[in-house]
């Protein structure tokens, strides 16, 4: 009964390719969002999504389109990959900003 | 705006040995305080978390974290260290204030020693 899940947990991937990570929560949360996490562990806010409209939208490239189809899923797209996108994304939700979140395990994504 | 910091970056206890992980944090008004786990390759895990009253909460695997308003901290406490606490941990504030999310701190890595 996973309560957050990322698809896939490793992708491994040609700089300048497209790429889409999956995440979906069973927990009736509100709020989802997306983190990057890099190599030094520092974790950055990229997105956060209330009832599918984006509430926060970090300085991110453009190349990183956030879509949420429904309540339960947050879908990270990337374009035109680069070396520096190498990182481990975690997605979280939580049921109101600014409360406890729950993570997935995370897609560790590595463009060579 | 709010801001969490961990003053120390890695840390090495042996095994039995006491661990107090520093957290500090800034916020305009009574926070929600947290603090995260993550082992190697995994998710991040929620240890124990403060909202309001009892200021010494109790989490899982053993730890406890007392929060003091007057000195704007949240510190991770455990009496005896296990080689499997070893892992990264994150403190984090929060709050029902408009749309922030949580603000998390830049983590403390624990190296545990026989």
């Amino acid at each position: 009964d996973t309560a957050v899940s990322q698809t896939p947990k490793y992708l491994v991937t040609q700089m300048g390719n497209d790429k889409s990570i999956k995440c979906e929560q069973n927990l009736g949360h509100d709020t989802m969002y997306w983190y990057k996490q890099d190599s030094k562990k520092f974790l950055k806010i990229m997105f956060s999504y209330n009832n599918k409209e984006l509430i926060i939208n970090e300085t991110v490239p453009n190349r990183f389109s956030p879509k949420s189809p429904d309540k339960a899923h947050l879908n990270l797209h990337i374009n035109s990959l680069e070396l520096g996108d190498s990182a481990v994304y975690f997605c979280a939700s939580s049921p109101a900003s600014g409360d406890e979140q729950f993570f997935g395990p995370g897609t560790r994504l590595t463009v060579l | 705006a709010q801001s969490v910091t961990q003053p120390d970056i890695h840390i090495t206890v042996s095994e039995g040995a006491s661990l107090e992980l520093r957290c500090n944090y800034s916020y305009g008004a009574t926070p929600y305080l947290f603090w995260y786990v993550q082992s190697p390759g995994q998710g991040l895990q929620l240890l124990l978390k403060y909202f309001s009253g009892d200021t010494l909460v109790q989490g899982i695997k053993g730890f406890e974290a007392e929060f003091k308003r007057s000195q704007s901290s949240f510190n991770l406490r455990k009496p005896s260290v296990h080689w499997s606490d070893a892992a990264e941990y994150f403190c984090a504030v929060g709050g029902y204030s408009g749309n922030t999310p949580l603000v998390f701190g830049k983590g403390t890595r624990l190296s545990v020693i026989a």
